[in-house]
C-alpha cells in the first residue's frame, strides 16, 4: 500500500521555467514532510522540509506548499537549471516513530 | 569529516547464496536504516535500528536481517539471495533525539544472478 502517491513520474522544463512535483498522503499521523534530491549515482540528500503547522516554506528558488486539509504537498523550483536535472522525492514520517515513507519518485529534466 | 560508507559498491551473485551489505557510520548516529531502491517504487524501508543491540522490520523485511553490536555499523544480510532482491540498497542515518534528517550512503548496487 503506497501511503505517499508522487507525481508525475517525469517532467521536462525549460531552463527558467517552474518545475511543480505534488505529493499526497493518506495517513494523518505524518507531521514531517522532507523533499530529497538525488542525483546518478548518488544517494538521496535532503533539499527542504516542512511541518503541517505552517502552509509554506521556502529556501531559495526551492518552496515546499502544504495543504493539512487536502492532505497534498508540492515542491516549486523557481528558474530551473540544468543543474537540478536530477530525481526528486517526496516523504512522510509520522510524529510517533522516526521512519520515513518516500514517493515513488519524479525524474526532472531541465533543458538549456 | 563525518560520513557513512558502504561496501561493496557493486556486487554481483547467485540465487541461493548469503550476501552482506556493509554499512559504516562515522556520525555517531543513534538511528541506522535500511533502504531498497527500484524504479517506480522509490525507497521502500527494509530494517531499521534506533541504538546498539535494537532493530526492527521494515515495509520490505522478508529475506533480510540486520544486527546492531555497535553505534557505527549495520550491516544488511540476504539470507538466501533471491532474484527479486536485484536492486540498489542504500544505507541511511539520523541523529535522533527529535531531529529527523536522514543522511544517505552512496548505495550498493547488487545483482542476483
Amino acid at each position: 500500500q503506497q501511503q505517499v502517491k508522487q507525481s508525475p513520474q517525469s517532467l521536462i522544463v525549460q531552463k527558467g521555467g517552474i518545475s511543480i512535483i505534488n505529493c499526497a498522503y493518506e495517513n494523518t499521523a505524518f507531521d514531517y514532510f522532507p523533499w530529497y534530491q538525488q542525483f546518478p549515482g548518488k544517494g538521496p540528500a535532503l533539499l527542504i522540509a516542512i511541518r503541517p503547522d505552517v502552509s509554506e516554506k521556502k529556501e531559495g528558488r526551492f518552496t515546499i506548499s502544504f495543504n493539512k486539509s487536502a492532505k497534498q504537498f508540492s515542491l516549486h523550483i523557481m528558474d530551473s537549471q540544468p543543474g537540478d536535472s536530477a530525481t526528486y522525492f517526496c516523504a512522510a514520517e509520522p510524529g510517533s516513530a522516526r521512519q520515513l515513507t518516500f514517493g515513488s519518485g519524479t525524474q526532472l529534466t531541465v533543458l538549456p | 569529516d563525518a560520513e557513512i560508507t558502504q561496501s561493496p559498491r557493486h556486487k554481483i551473485t547467485e540465487t541461493g547464496r548469503q550476501v552482506t551489505l556493509a554499512c559504516h557510520q562515522t556520525w555517531n548516529h543513534n538511528n541506522m536504516f535500511w533502504y531498497r531502491q527500484d524504479l517506480g517504487h522509490g525507497l521502500r524501508l527494509i530494517h531499521y535500528s534506533y541504538g546498539v543491540q535494537d532493530t526492527n522490520k521494515g515495509e520490505v523485511s522478508d529475506g533480510y536481517s540486520v544486527s546492531r553490536s555497535n553505534t557505527e555499523d549495520l550491516p544488511l544480510t540476504l539470507e538466501s539471495a533471491a532474484s527479486s532482491q536485484t536492486s540498489v540498497y542504500f544505507c541511511a542515518t539520523s541523529p535522533g533525539g527529535g531531529t529527523d534528517t536522514q543522511y544517505f550512503g552512496p548505495g550498493t548496487r547488487l545483482t542476483v544472478l
